[in-house]
């Protein structure tokens, strides 16, 4: 059982919008910063947004995220068949002293 | 570019060591904070053990914790983490990742900017 609870998995049409949440505690989102990570078939993880709601050089603004309370929300708008993926929310656990994931999500675009 | 290599991965039976190296290169290595991920085959991320720059502080996953043993070589660049054993429920691939700062966390702050290709622990007899 994962730290973060998500849903395991969304699906919506190219062109359309998404939303993926992540639901934690008052010791992980409630305290920290929340990050969302990318991991496209057969490669590794990549970091989509940090700070809850800041994108690295080279991720572009149709991912954003935000967090409110003990949970967080990545949303992608304009989809592609590129976008297909897992999704995980991450973020550190104040009380147990660890990094926490969440279970993942997979994205499918219909 | 900063870019993280893993090796030491391989076949091990169960109740069997294995020591996994990462070599940093592009970035100042003592200054950030360092970390071990893996996947189990089909499976989500599971954050295994972490440590900041300079080694002063130390975490791990419950699920390691007292087997696996992380370190790191300042002036090599380099992040160890010595896994004592080992069971079939280790069976992964596990990933080094770079930290955002030299801390864990860093006044809240905490996220995974670096992460390597991984390499492929397999515990089978």
């Amino acid at each position: 059982q994962s730290v973060l609870t998500q849903p395991p998995s969304v699906s919506a049409a190219p062109g359309q919008k998404v939303t993926i949440s992540c639901s934690g505690s008052s010791s992980n989102i409630g305290d920290n910063y929340v990050s969302w990570y990318q991991q496209l078939p057969g490669k590794a993880p990549k970091l989509l947004i940090f700070d809850n709601n800041k994108r690295p050089s080279g991720i572009p603004d149709r991912f954003s995220g935000s967090k409110s309370d003990t949970s967080a929300t990545l949303g992608i708008t304009g989809l592609q068949t590129g976008d297909e993926a897992d999704y995980y929310c991450g973020t550190w656990d104040s009380s147990l002293s660890v990094g926490v994931f969440g279970g993942g999500t997979t994205l499918t675009v219909l | 570019e900063v870019q993280l290599l893993e090796s030491g991965g391989g076949l091990v039976q169960p109740g069997g060591s294995l020591r996994l190296s990462c070599t940093a290169s592009g970035v100042t290595f003592l200054s950030f904070a360092m970390t071990w991920v893996r996947q189990a085959p089909g499976k989500g991320l599971e954050w295994v053990s972490g440590i900041s720059g300079r080694g002063g502080a130390i975490y791990y996953a419950e699920s390691v914790r007292g087997r696996f043993t992380v370190s790191r070589d300042n002036s090599k660049n380099t992040l160890y983490l010595q896994m004592n054993n080992l069971r079939a429920e280790d069976m992964a691939v596990y990933y080094c990742v770079k930290i955002n700062s030299k801390n864990l966390p860093d006044d809240n702050h905490y996220y995974m900017d670096v992460w390597g290709k991984g390499t492929t622990v397999t515990v089978s007899s």
